[in-house]
């Protein structure tokens, strides 16, 4: 199965700690996205890259996260000096670029518990 | 951050039962997907819709792309208990190089066997 995979599956910190969780997309996506998802709700949009190119950024990523994708394959999160709004599940998703480019296929998640 | 209303919030009905479910929005979009989330699990991808009025087919499940742009429905036929997860619609308007997918907050289906 080569589908979007993610690591870790979870993560237990305690406040103040910075956390990294990497993606690794679907092998010929070029796109890769971040979204965060929290109980009882739907995911919500964080960033995304198109190759190494971070092109959209939403409000929600404060200047404590900072994603990156160094060489167009696999991305990073981190999660500096982390809060306990932060803990929620990290969703990876990623797509082809063209007239299916909105068809996202998800990783199982990182789920984050901010202590 | 912006979110479809999605309804039922939740449904219990009893397995072989046909399940209808929907989703609106303020704004149009010009792709609806209809995700499947089980716990502890990322979304699965069930049906992408690009066109005003389409009507798609996955199997037992059929939705429809409303012919306003703002609205899309899900149904699923003889339902089973694998059905049994969060179903969540999810919208793209990619016209301005924004890929971004806005989601409802899920209906949550639960099948008596």
């Amino acid at each position: 199965d080569t589908g979007v995979s993610q690591n870790p599956r979870h993560k237990i910190t305690k406040r103040g700690q910075n956390v990294t969780f990497r993606c690794d997309p679907i092998s010929e996506h070029n796109r890769l996205y971040w979204y965060r998802q929290t109980l009882g709700q739907g995911p919500e949009f964080l960033t995304y890259f198109q190759n190494e190119a971070q092109l959209e950024k939403s409000r929600l990523l404060s200047d404590r996260f900072s994603a990156e994708r160094p060489k167009g394959s696999f991305s990073t999160l981190e999660i500096q000096r982390t809060e306990q709004g932060d803990s929620a599940m990290y969703l990876c998703a990623s797509s082809l670029i063209g007239g299916r480019a909105n068809e996202q296929f998800f990783g199982p998640g990182t789920r984050l518990t901010v202590l | 951050g912006q979110q479809l209303n999605q309804s039922p919030q939740s449904m219990f009905i009893q397995e072989g039962e046909d399940v209808s479910m929907n989703c609106t929005s303020s704004s149009i979009f010009n792709t609806w997907l209809w995700y499947k989330q089980d716990p502890g699990e990322g979304p699965v991808l069930l049906i992408a819709l690009y066109k005003a009025g389409e009507l798609t087919s996955n199997g037992r499940l059929t939705a429809q792309f409303g012919i306003t742009r703002k609205d899309s429905f899900l149904n699923i036929s003889a339902s089973i208990p694998s059905d049994v997860g969060i179903y969540f619609c999810a919208g793209a308007y990619s016209g301005a190089g924004s890929y971004q997918l806005t989601f409802g907050k899920g209906t949550k289906l639960s099948v008596i066997p």
